[in-house]
């Protein structure tokens, strides 16, 4: 089992939909989540983080975290074609240490 | 926001050169760093641990001495690919660890894309 896990998709809405990205990790020490987007052959940017249940939200992005059911999940609302990328979820347990990132789930938002 | 500017973004060279990468946090203490590679639509792998003042940790399946890190500073670290060959080509990306931002996040620099001949 892979310490983050994501599904790869490829997900694909309609422009204006709701994108929902599940991440669900195995480390229940893990202290800090993180969504990262990467555009096809650029560096992944961060979009957010979070560390406390709930969510958090900025601007068209919500990041939801339930740390009992070791899940975080990023929702992109009025999903726009410029959306269309590869969502990377990383978790990390202390300040400290390292990021451990999912394998990323690529969106397509269709006009 | 945060800036990580990674340098050059794209080198090509001929199998036996050396290439630095030099990796810099523009407005942010960075006491670590991360170096990744990533090959065509594949996930980030993370190769080692840039650590200030000290030495990285690398992962296991990476070899110190082909990737020699530098880490001199608190805003630069650099990754020396020695003598590179056909197969050491790929998107190399160094992020850095805002210290002093909330949550501490890593900011990522723009890669370099490295091809060996």
């Amino acid at each position: 089992q892979k310490e983050v896990e994501q599904n790869s998709g490829p997900l694909s809405v309609p422009e204006g939909a709701i994108a929902s990205l599940n991440c669900t990790y195995s480390d229940r020490g893990s202290q800090s989540f993180f969504w990262y987007r990467q555009y096809s052959g650029k560096s992944p940017e961060l979009i957010m983080f979070i560390y406390s249940n709930g969510d958090k939200e900025d601007g068209r992005f919500t990041a939801q975290l339930n740390k009992a059911s070791q899940y975080v999940s990023l929702l992109i609302r009025d999903s726009q074609p410029s959306d269309s990328a590869t969502y990377l979820c990383a978790v990390r347990r202390t300040n400290a240490g390292k990021s451990t990132f999912g394998d990323g789930t690529t969106l397509t938002v269709k006009p | 926001g945060a800036v990580v500017s990674q340098h050059p973004s794209r080198v090509i060279c001929k199998s036996g050169t050396s290439v630095k990468i030099e990796c810099r946090s523009l407005d942010f203490q960075a006491t670590t760093m991360f170096w990744y590679r990533q090959f065509p639509k594949k996930s980030l792998m993370l190769m080692a641990t840039s650590n200030e003042g000290s030495k990285a940790t690398y992962e296991q399946g990476v070899e110190k001495d082909k990737f020699l890190i530098n880490h001199a500073s608190l805003t630069l670290s650099t990754l020396t690919v020695t003598s590179a060959h056909p197969e050491d080509s790929s998107f190399y990306i160094c992020s850095a660890r805002d210290d002093q931002g909330r949550g501490q996040p890593q900011h990522f620099g723009d890669g370099t894309r490295l091809s060996i001949l």
